[in-house]
């Protein structure tokens, strides 16, 4: 059984571009949730995707948008980056929203 | 909204030393209560939970109890070791929400020093 997986590992970025994280869901699993980890915080909820719909959002600003793909795999798009969106960012999959099993993250450094 | 509180850190602990890592929450209707680990530079583990009131959950010979009167899940283990170095995080979930999203506290960095 493959875990949760994400893609880039390290990214540096500078500000007002644009990023594309990626995120493979566990086998099974048809949710993805995605959060907001900043340096010596807890993680943030951005939003979730049930079955490729938005089932829920966070206190995050329009310009965080997300996909889920038929084959429940997610994508997290940041538009116009900021300073303060550097952060670990992580995704966790879980099977009709029950228990959330995360990837490793994909560290965000905004220059 | 939903929140959580738990002890600020770091804790630093002998090897074989009785862990107790307080966490309180507030929330609208019956969430799921969890402990999250993560080992430096991974993801997070989940490490335990608790459903309902009064349910236990245990693991790696970490426990932690949910008490509905006093709205609170205090991480506990009686011996730690030098692995269990790491930053702990209470988190709960609330179905009221109509999805599962996890709303965390802020950490606690736990070392143990042998």
């Amino acid at each position: 059984e493959t875990g949760v997986t994400q893609s880039p590992t390290h990214l540096i970025k500078t500000r007002g571009q644009q990023v594309t994280l990626r995120c493979s869901s566990q086998s099974g699993h048809n949710t993805v949730s995605w959060y907001q980890q900043a340096l010596g915080q807890g993680p943030q909820f951005i939003f979730q995707y049930y079955r490729e719909e938005e089932n829920g959002r966070g206190n995050f600003p329009p310009r965080f948008s997300g996909l889920q793909f038929p084959n429940y795999s997610s994508e997290l798009n940041v538009n116009a980056l900021e300073l303060d969106d550097s952060a670990l960012y992580l995704c966790a999959s879980s099977l009709d929203g029950a228990e959330q099993y995360f990837g490793p993250g994909t560290r965000l450094t905004v220059t | 909204g939903d929140s959580v509180t738990q002890m600020e850190g770091p804790v630093t602990l002998s090897e074989e030393a009785f862990l107790t890592i307080n966490c309180t929450y507030t929330a609208t209707g019956y969430p799921s209560l969890f402990w999250y680990v993560q080992y430096p530079g991974e993801g997070l583990q989940l490490l335990l939970k608790a459903t309902k009131a009064d349910d236990k959950g245990s693991n790696k010979g970490f426990e932690a109890t949910y008490r509905k009167e006093t709205t609170s899940f205090h991480l506990e283990k009686g011996s730690v070791q030098v692995s269990d170095s790491a930053v702990y995080f209470c988190a709960l979930s609330d179905r009221a929400f109509g999805n599962e999203k996890l709303t965390f506290g802020t950490g606690t960095r736990l070392t143990i020093i042998p």
